[in-house]
């Protein structure tokens, strides 16, 4: 079946360090890849989102480019803040099907002043 | 504002209590989800909806049942809380593209089964 597989947290980083979340996927079809982000407390909000091969979502600095090739949707910022401390979760939509969104596990970033 | 409201936020049960969670959307959303959140294991899903009316199983359905009897609600209820039932609830709602534009979740509700 459809899946997602993120790297294991805690990731650890000073501020204005360079991000890197890898995710990895395994799809039929041509699925919708996204980020979702969740703030201490908070629900999960949406960071960004591709929904085709080559696509590159971006948003408050953070980006993922669809890789079909390598089926990955690796989440990068150049310059981390400390408000950016949050778990992400990778997560895909089945081409087909009612739009289920299956999620990675999650990977708390910890960014430290 | 618009968006997933989710009632209440923090609930006790007792093992063998019921309850009832409660989302509602103002978006005019076909579809609706339940998730539940546990440590390491990201979401998963419950139950979802692709109308009013309807409702289907998900990945984790034992012990959940689920109603949607108007478009901007779906029930979650637990008829007999385990202790395996601890956890964080999320709604979601899309339209019929999601996979397009997107999920709204609500604030989640944290059930504790003791």
């Amino acid at each position: 079946g459809n899946s997602v597989t993120q790297m294991e947290g805690p990731v650890t980083l000073s501020e204005e360090a360079f991000l890197t979340i890898n995710c990895t996927y395994t799809a039929t079809g041509y699925p919708s890849l996204f980020w979702y982000v969740q703030y201490p407390g908070e629900g999960l909000q949406l960071l960004l989102k591709a929904t085709k091969a080559d696509d590159k979502g971006s948003n408050k600095g953070f980006e993922a480019t669809y890789r079909k090739e390598t089926t990955s949707f690796h989440l990068e910022k150049g310059s981390v803040q400390v408000s950016d401390s949050a778990v992400y979760f990778c997560a895909l939509s089945e081409s087909g099907g009612y739009n289920k969104l299956i999620f990675g596990a999650g990977t708390r970033l910890a960014v430290h002043p | 504002n618009a968006g997933v409201t989710q009632t209440p936020k923090f609930r006790v049960l007792k093992t063998g209590q019921s309850m009832t969670l409660l989302c509602a959307q103002d978006m005019n959303h076909e579809y609706m989800y339940w998730y539940r959140q546990d440590p390491g294991m990201g979401l998963r899903l419950i139950h979802y909806s692709v109308g009013e009316g309807t409702t289907a199983k998900g990945e984790v359905p034992d012990g959940y049942n689920v109603s949607r009897l108007k478009k901007q609600n779906f029930l979650l209820g637990l008829e007999s809380a385990a202790p395996s039932q601890t956890s964080v609830y999320f709604c979601a709602s899309s339209y019929s593209q999601g996979r397009l534009y997107g999920y709204t979740f609500g604030s989640g509700t944290r059930l504790t089964v003791v």
